[in-house]
Parts: C-alpha cells; structure tokens; sequence
C-alpha cells in the first residue's frame, strides 16, 4: 500500500458545483495535513493547512480531517473554470519527518 | 518580484553530462528544499537545508549535489546524468524548517535527458 492514496482523475465538473477531493493515507505518525493546487506548468501552491483531526474554511474551500479513518478532504464550493488545476494532498508527522505529496488528482471546471 | 525563482527554465542535455540547476529565493526565508516531480507528477523531495544543516532523503543517488553559497540560494548539482533523471526539479523554501511553515515554490525546470 503506497503512502499517500489519491484518484488522479481526471474529474470534470460543471461550473457552480461542488468538488470533493480526497486522499488516504496508512502513516497513522502524520499530524499535518495540507492541500497544494498546481496549475499546469507552475509550481505548487499551498491553499488549506490543517494540524490533526477537524475541519477548516476559507473563502469557498474546506478541508477536513479524520485520523481515525485516515482520510482527508478538500471540498470547493462554487468551482470556477480558474479552479481548474491539479490539487495535491501533503502530509508530515508532528516534527515534518516523512513530509510527502499525494500524486494529485487533476480538476477540470467546465464554463 | 518573483519569490523563489529558478534556471534554468528548460535543459536538455545528453545522458552521462553534469548539469546545475540554480535557485534563489528573496523572501529572507531560513529553509530550502528541492523538489522532483516526475511523468506521473509524484513530487517527491530530495533535499531540505535549514542553517547550514542538509537532511537528504535517503532514495537520492549521490549523483545529486545539493550546494548552498548563502541563505538565499541552493543550487542543484547533478553528476552522470541518467535517462531517468528526467523530471521536473523544484526548488521551494519556507521561512523556518517544519510543516507548519508554508513553502513557497519555484516555477520548475523541466529537465530532459537524452
């Protein structure tokens, strides 16, 4: 089982949906969650943050933990075609050891 | 102002050269870290340097080089270029070594071997 677990897409949604991206991970020592979006030919830019379990808002993106499943989200609200990019799950035990990427799940919103 | 920036942008170059690829960040940031994404867009990091101290993950061939002159750049060197060192490199650095500091990447360079 790999590390980090991501559908790689792509997925396409029209625009004014809600998208749900998601990843799983085995490495029950990872304390920090983050979502990077990449453009094509850029990159990556760091979008939500999260330290352990719960959820976080901004703008139109949430993010969600749960450590007992392993799993984490990233929800977008209202995509717009300019959300349109590959969204990278990131995660690193409490003192950022095992810092890694998911492999990304690419997103197209479709005007 | 570009925030880290990278050159080159683009390098081809044959199988068994030596290449560099410099980085420089003028955001006064404590932390570098070099990046390589490969044809499936896994990014996997290959180096970190905070004051003067390299953590280097240890799949990295010795063949990569990390060399820092000052705070504000870490160059990559590469010896003995192989076929499938082909990938995107990114250099990223943060204002202080840990995951809770936001890393701040370069826009790439795009390396082919052949």
């Amino acid at each position: 089982q790999k590390e980090v677990e991501q559908d790689p897409g792509p997925l396409s949604v029209p625009e004014g949906a809600i998208v749900s991206l998601n990843c799983t991970y085995s490495n029950s020592a990872f304390q920090y969650f983050m979502w990077y979006r990449q453009y094509s030919r850029k990159g990556p830019e760091l979008l939500m943050y999260t330290y352990s379990s719960g959820n976080k808002e901004d703008g139109r993106f949430t993010a969600q933990v749960d450590k007992s499943s392993k799993y984490i989200s990233l929800f977008i609200r209202d995509s717009q075609p300019s959300d349109s990019a590959t969204y990278l799950c990131a995660m690193a035990g409490f003192y950022g050891q095992n810092f890694v990427f998911g492999p990304g799940t690419r997103l197209s919103v479709l005007p | 102002d570009t925030a880290v920036s990278q050159t080159p942008k683009y390098l081809v170059t044959q199988m068994g050269n030596d290449k560099s690829i410099k980085c420089e960040q003028n955001l006064g940031h404590d932390t570098m870290y070099w990046y390589k994404q490969d044809s499936k867009k896994f990014l996997k990091i290959m180096f970190s340097y905070n004051n003067k101290e390299l953590i280097i993950n240890e799949t990295v061939p010795n063949r990569f080089s990390p060399k820092s002159p000052d705070k504000a750049h870490l160059n990559l060197h590469i010896n003995s270029l192989e076929l499938g060192d082909s990938a995107v490199y990114f250099c990223a650095s943060s204002q202080s070594l840990g995951p809770s500091y936001e890393q701040y990447f370069g826009p790439g360079t795009r390396l082919t071997v052949t």
